[in-house]
């Protein structure tokens, strides 16, 4: 069965950075793009963007550019997401999921990024 | 632009039916939409594809008690026999030049 497996909880000291991955399974990986959302505490749901795994072509939502990378590496159907420059609102849980137009979609567990002195 | 419009909360009794809506925002309204079920403290989790002709597809192990239907710009989720764990944020989502989420309805069951 499709999962999508993401690292561990993180605390980060503001200015450091972090790095999410989402490892995919059950399917093949190229078949559909990967996209990363953000859940602030108490928050609804923040689509950041998405990347095709095809071509590693990523798309960045608005408010997500600059300090934020989404990245493949297809040889083991993995995504990560970079965050540099650690902020206090960062805090978040970081969801990896693919969201196609027809097949059900399939989220991973979330990450929860703490950043605090 | 593409919005989609979720009312913050709802609330039915244990066993009753609910009919959680969505709207999507002017000239909008031949969209499909996906809903997602968030339980309290856990990550969100795929209910169905729902599109505006009222046809759905469900995800993999959705109860029957989950369906959908659609009416011009709105887009609904009935939860029939409700359930406590049925107790959850449910947001709808849709594609426009990216992944656009509703603001999610929190519902309570009584």
């Amino acid at each position: 069965q499709v999962q999508l497996v993401q690292s561990g909880s993180e605390l980060k000291k503001p200015g450091a950075s972090v790095k999410v991955s989402c490892k995919a399974s059950g399917y093949t990986f190229t078949s559909y793009a990967m996209n990363w959302v953000r859940q602030a505490p108490g928050q609804g749901l923040e689509w950041m963007g998405w990347i095709n795994t095809n071509t590693g072509n990523p798309t960045y939502a608005q408010g997500f550019t600059g300090r934020f990378v989404f990245s493949l590496d297809t040889s083991v159907s993995t995504a990560y997401l970079q965050i540099s420059s650690l902020k206090a609102e960062d805090t978040a849980v970081y969801y990896c999921a693919t969201f196609d137009p027809v097949v059900p979609d399939y989220w991973g567990q979330g990450t929860l990024v703490t950043v605090s002195s | 632009q593409l919005v989609l419009t979720q009312s913050p909360s709802a609330s039915a009794s244990l066993g009753a039916s609910v009919k959680l809506t969505c709207t999507l925002s002017s000239g909008h309204s031949s969209y499909a939409i996906a809903w997602h079920q968030q339980q309290p403290e856990k990550g969100p989790r795929y209910l169905m594809k729902l599109n505006s002709d009222g046809s759905h597809s469900k995800g993999d192990g959705i109860p029957d008690r989950f369906s959908g239907s659609s009416s011009g710009a709105e887009r609904y989720l009935t939860i029939s026999s409700l359930q406590s764990e049925d107790e959850a944020d449910y947001y709808c989502q849709t594609w426009g030049t990216g992944v656009v989420f509703g603001g999610g309805t929190k519902l309570t069951v009584l």
